[in-house]
């Protein structure tokens, strides 16, 4: 079955830690993408990127680091420079052909200890 | 004014009702639209894509206006399934080589017995 797996469901940072999220997908897309949800907000985009070994910033990159080693893989950082980490972060993928709707993993849920 | 506007809702219909959302944007040049469904502590999952000519999949139809740069989505016989968070989605340029894409903060339907 294809799709996006996020892990983990959960995560739980503390103070001054990097904690990483993992984003893959068997969809064949290039693109891939990092969206943080808050409470009443729309999705904010962190991070894209849309070929392998290659990653724009989004509208709210700062204190996020992303990676793109293989065209499956997409994970997160979240670094100790996010003061306000605490969101429900998405991940996502498209063709990048035409215009093309994008496809979410179910998400990972982080939190400050 | 905001990229993508919606009406926060709540929506409280009956079962069997029709409900309409309406939606607004802002950038002319954009050229993909698109209706997500969220439910409460999940992913957004794409609901249909919304074409010039207006398109219909059983119960939902959807019609993009680009004089008056609205969509909307109309539900007829509302089930209590349809109890949900409907966003907008569009796309923030026309270039079409990569799926950026604006969401709205969505609109809250409930339907109840």
């Amino acid at each position: 079955d294809g799709g996006i797996t996020q892990s983990p469901k959960y995560l739980f940072r503390k103070e001054g830690q990097n904690v990483t999220l993992s984003c893959e997908q068997n969809l064949n897309h290039d693109a891939m993408y990092w969206y943080r949800q808050d409470p009443g907000q729309g999705l904010r985009l962190i991070y894209y990127s849309q070929i392998v070994n290659d990653f724009q910033k989004g509208d709210i990159a700062e204190g996020y680091s992303v990676s793109r080693e293989k065209k499956e893989s997409f994970p997160l950082t979240v670094t100790s420079a996010q003061k306000n980490p605490t969101a429900f972060y998405l991940c996502a993928s498209s063709l990048t052909s035409g215009n093309q709707p994008q496809h979410f993993g179910d998400g990972t849920r982080l939190s400050i200890l | 004014r905001k990229e993508v506007e919606q009406d926060p809702g709540p929506f409280n219909v009956p079962e069997g009702a029709t409900v309409a959302f309406n939606c607004t944007y802002s950038n002319s040049a954009s050229q993909s639209f698109f209706w997500y469904r969220q439910d409460c502590r999940k992913e957004p999952k794409l609901l249909m894509s919304v074409y010039s000519s207006g398109n219909e999949d059983g119960r939902f139809t959807a019609q993009l206006n680009r004089a008056s740069q609205y969509i909307s989505l109309l539900i007829r016989d509302s089930k209590l399934s349809d109890s949900a968070t409907y966003l907008c989605v569009v796309n923030k340029d026309g270039s079409g080589t990569a799926s950026k894409l604006t969401f709205g903060t969505g609109t809250r339907l409930q339907v109840t017995l």
